[in-house]
């Protein structure tokens, strides 16, 4: 069965300052990989998703990530945060074929220090 | 911005009570996802649907739990009996294909937070 791990449960960075949140996922293939946002009391956006290709992915709001098969993971970065990035992360994976749900970790809180 | 709509958005309950949460799915998508958000905690997967049609209901508990899509009208998450470890925030989420077909993504409600009393 899929699952993802998000070892980091809270993360502290000061604004300006460069961020990585780890994600690692288990499955028999080659998954979809995604990486969503969720702010206080809203829903969940999402940042960016790998499918195929290329193994570094652009997102939105300056995120990236890079697909690592050999090391199960998809990372996130972004090299300088802003105040307004405080939210918390999943990770998520999906499995090809249709009839396939998204599994999510259990998130990422990044809080910002000024 | 005609989004994944889910209602209502705040709802209470006294334990044994039921509970219904609606979600309409972003026009076009026939793929429905139900979450459960607890406290501090990710999100489960509780179940997929398509249009009348349940896909995969492995997340869902064997009781008190059902989950419906029909052919008009919204997708229903039903609580029947409420406990207050029920308590949490549902999020639906709608897809125009599945979540591994297409671009696979899912678009997200902005939740409905149940309290049980």
């Amino acid at each position: 069965a899929q699952s993802v791990t998000q070892p980091d449960i809270h993360i502290t960075v000061s604004e300006g300052a460069s961020l990585e949140l780890r994600c690692n996922y288990s499955y028999g293939a080659t998954p979809y990989l995604f990486w969503y946002v969720q702010s206080p009391g809203q829903g969940l956006q999402l940042l960016l998703k790998y499918f195929s290709g290329d193994t570094l992915v652009q997102g939105i709001k300056g995120f990236e990530a890079e697909f690592k098969r050999s090391q199960s993971s998809f990372n996130l970065r972004k090299p300088s945060v802003h105040w307004s990035d405080a939210a918390e992360y999943f990770c998520a994976v999906g499995m090809r074929g249709s009839a396939s749900k998204i599994i999510f970790g259990s998130g990422t809180r990044l809080s910002i220090r000024p | 911005n005609a989004g994944v709509m889910q209602n209502p958005r705040h709802l209470v309950r006294r334990r044994g009570q039921e509970a219904r949460l609606r979600c309409s799915p972003m026009k076009g998508h026939s793929h429905v996802y139900w979450y459960r958000q607890l406290p501090e905690e990710g999100l489960k997967f509780m179940v997929y649907l398509q249009k009348e049609n349940i896909i995969d209901e492995s997340g869902m508990p064997k009781e008190r739990f059902s989950a419906e899509f029909p052919k008009e009208g919204p997708s229903i998450l039903r609580i029947q009996q409420v406990v207050r470890g029920d308590s949490a925030a549902y999020f639906c989420a709608s897809s125009l294909q599945g979540a591994g077909g297409g671009t696979g993504e899912l678009f997200f409600g902005e939740g409905s937070r149940l309290t049980v009393l």
